[in-house]
């Protein structure tokens, strides 16, 4: 089953702008991370943030998260058609949960329009 | 160092036949995740192996199999094909498991099971 549940499911702007997807899960966590997925191909991580830790940046993404509301958000600033793609959250749990998997939520559909 | 690679990319297949797909990880890497993801059902974890052992295994039927040699390459078997095992089979290495860092997909192996 699911953990996460990304929102929005699909989201359109323009060239230049900033899309935030946000994504919640349901239970304790070890670290939550984000991929990219482009086109029915593999994944590409992002960035990982630990349950520890409250804002990571990398380059034009930031992350938050929110442990008390289980929620995790990640903001692409100044958008570019390259960023064209599905973006996913995806949780690691603890060792007693069973820390050797991670968990997916549902995906945003993220499109760059020039 | 070279990525993760998958082969075959591309597979064909009929019900009740059996399958089996490979997965080279990254050099040096021991653990190797395999997550199945259909438009339905999303991306679900199938199983871990870490230096050749199963630590962990998702929620589906027993036809669904897997090993990692001494190589940490790892192969996952399907026997008696399903339409519904169509999907495409990604799989994944870190160095030491998803708890602690992130995973490296491959491109995937699309499998169509008419």
């Amino acid at each position: 089953s699911q953990q996460g549940e990304e929102d929005p499911q699909a989201l359109s702007i323009q060239e230049g702008e900033n899309a935030t997807m946000n994504c919640s899960y349901k239970t304790s966590i070890n670290n939550l991370q984000w991929y990219r997925q482009n086109s029915g191909r593999g994944l590409v991580h992002l960035i990982l943030i630990r349950s520890n830790e409250r804002e990571k940046h990398s380059g034009r993404l930031r992350v938050t998260l929110d442990t008390s509301k289980k929620s995790s958000s990640l903001l692409i600033t100044a958008s570019r058609a390259a960023d064209t793609a599905s973006y996913f959250c995806a949780t690691a749990g603890s060792i007693i949960q069973g820390a050797q998997k991670l968990v997916f939520g549902q995906g945003t559909r993220l499109t760059i329009n020039p | 160092k070279a990525g993760v690679t998958q082969t075959p990319r591309y597979l064909i297949k009929t019900r009740g036949q059996q399958v089996t797909l490979s997965c080279s990880p990254i050099s040096g890497h021991r653990s190797v995740s395999w997550y199945q993801q259909t438009p339905g059902q999303g991306l679900q974890f199938l199983f871990e192996y870490f230096s050749e052992t199963q630590r962990n295994k998702g929620n589906f039927p027993g036809r669904f199999s897997g090993r990692q040699f001494s190589n940490s390459r790892s192969e996952m078997n399907v026997s008696t094909l399903e339409l519904g095992d169509s999907a495409l089979y990604l799989c994944a290495s870190s160095s030491l498991g998803s708890s602690y860092n992130e995973q490296f997909f491959g491109p995937g192996t699309r499998l169509t099971v008419l």
